[in-house]
């Protein structure tokens, strides 16, 4: 079974520039996150999916965050325009279910971003 | 505001060295907690986890963990480290409701000494 799977693994761009990332979660997983890591600092949430619904999105920083999941399947979370403290890696991750014992969330390997 | 701390930023220790984690939380509810290790070049992966029942978990790898209520603790354990526990390691916990997000401790940097 394939795992989480996320594009670009590295971006590098400049201030004020557009950069989006993909993930490809677990076939059949309706639950997909979003995460980010600044460095230095912990993991911290962005927002869910269920299917391509968003469920909550409290954690997206600004409006410069824009986070789709076309059909239920891949997201793409766009950021535009980039600021500085937009560098990190951003982790996607997967679950099957809510509830009970597959609430286990499964993680992409991340992309790191850094903005110059 | 739910919380996690994860007292010790960084652990240096020789191989066969016992280890212990820390891990607290804060919030008023029932909870989840999870245990998740990122190896140097992969990414992060589920070690143990905790939903009810016996206290003490056993995890991959010969770790385990014990859920001390009382204390909002979920301390990580192993009884002799080896060179390739070297990671980063982090506590997790989500409420068993809405969107079951997880709230991440900073994680702790473990690196065994051979």
């Amino acid at each position: 079974e394939a795992g989480v799977t996320q594009f670009p693994s590295h971006s590098v761009i400049e201030k004020g520039q557009t950069v989006t990332l993909r993930c490809d979660p677990i076939s059949g997983h309706d639950n997909l996150y979003w995460y980010r890591r600044v460095m230095g600092k912990e993991i911290k949430f962005l927002l869910h999916f269920v299917k391509e619904s968003k469920q909550d999105e409290s954690g997206m920083p600004n409006n410069r965050f824009l986070a789709e999941r076309t059909g239920g399947t891949y997201s793409t979370l766009k950021v535009q325009p980039a600021e500085l403290e937009d560098s990190g890696v951003y982790f996607c991750a997967s679950s099957l279910r809510l509830a009970g014992v597959y609430n286990e969330q499964f993680f992409g390997p991340g992309t790191r971003l850094t903005v110059l | 505001a739910q919380s996690v701390s994860q007292h010790n930023h960084h652990v240096i220790l020789s191989e066969a060295a016992s280890l212990e984690l820390g891990c607290n939380y804060s919030y008023g509810g029932t909870v989840n907690l999870f245990w998740y290790v990122q190896y140097p070049g992969q990414h992060l992966q589920l070690l143990l986890k905790y939903f009810s029942g016996d206290p003490l978990v056993k995890g991959i790898k010969g770790f385990e963990a014990e859920f001390i209520k009382s204390k909002f603790s979920f301390n990580l354990r192993k009884p002799s480290v080896q060179w390739s526990d070297t990671a980063e390691y982090f506590c997790a916990v989500n409420a068993p409701s809405g969107t079951y997000k997880y709230i991440f401790g900073t994680g702790t940097r473990l690196k065994v000494l051979a």
